[in-house]
């Protein structure tokens, strides 16, 4: 199955704004368009939580600071106003058609 | 607030199988209506799903897996339990069990586990 590719960093000040890119191939993250992308956050040592469902949607109590959008075949999260806390690897995560689920290689977020 | 939390052994001997069981608490596994997994991470790497199941047994598996691996449930003891044979070093992983995809969940794995370390060696 195709694996989903992540930048293995991205790097930002506090206050700034940073983009992760999710890319797959035409079969994986453009297949089911903004509807099954999922994005998480894994801090070191911990459980990964869902931060970004459907694409697009927050769960209760995720800040409104996490975004994600989609256009073709690359699925995107933005953070703004990025706090210290922020601070984590971030995997994005598709349906890839199959009833088989692939998650991206991981991304470190670390904040300056 | 549906929880969940993993239980068995920590230590698995090579050519071996490795039997985790997942405890479903705050809610019955039956009634949401969603789907069941286990998702596995090497220290220091990424996350991989294993495969899913729903209450009615319907499961899938991730293909580079899919030979050695099962996934099975008993809604009278709101558990859901992992099996996968003839473990090698490459097994050795954080094992987490977590509810969904489905659509139930939008497609999304919402609730996880603690996560289970699991090393395979003699």
């Amino acid at each position: 199955q195709s694996a989903l590719t992540q930048p293995a960093s991205v790097s930002g000040s506090p206050g700034q704004s940073i983009t992760i890119s999710c890319t797959g191939n035409s079969s994986d993250v453009e297949f089911y368009k903004l509807v099954l992308v999922s994005w998480y956050q894994q801090h070191p040592g911990k459980v990964p939580k869902l931060i970004i469902y459907g694409g697009s949607e927050r769960p209760s109590g995720i800040s409104n600071r996490f975004s994600a959008s989609q256009s073709g075949n690359t699925a995107s999260l933005t953070i703004s106003g990025l706090q210290v806390e922020d601070e984590a690897d971030y995997y994005c995560c598709s349906n890839v058609g199959t009833r088989t689920w692939v998650f991206g290689g991981g991304t470190r977020l670390t904040v300056l | 607030q549906v929880q969940l939390q993993e239980s068995g052994p920590g230590l698995v001997k090579p050519s071996e199988t490795l039997s985790l069981t997942c405890t479903v608490s705050g809610g019955s596994i039956s009634s949401s209506n969603s789907y069941w997994s286990w998702i596995r991470q090497p220290a220091g790497k990424g996350l991989e799903s294993i495969g899913r199941i729903y209450t009615s047994g319907f499961t899938d598996y991730n293909y580079s897996l899919k030979n050695r691996v099962t996934i099975s449930v008993d809604t009278s003891k709101n558990q859901f339990f992992l099996h996968l044979n003839f473990v090698t070093a490459a097994d050795t992983a954080v094992y987490y069990c977590v509810r969904g995809p489905g659509a139930a969940t939008r497609e999304a794995f919402d609730i996880w586990g603690q996560g289970r370390m699991v090393t395979v060696s003699s």
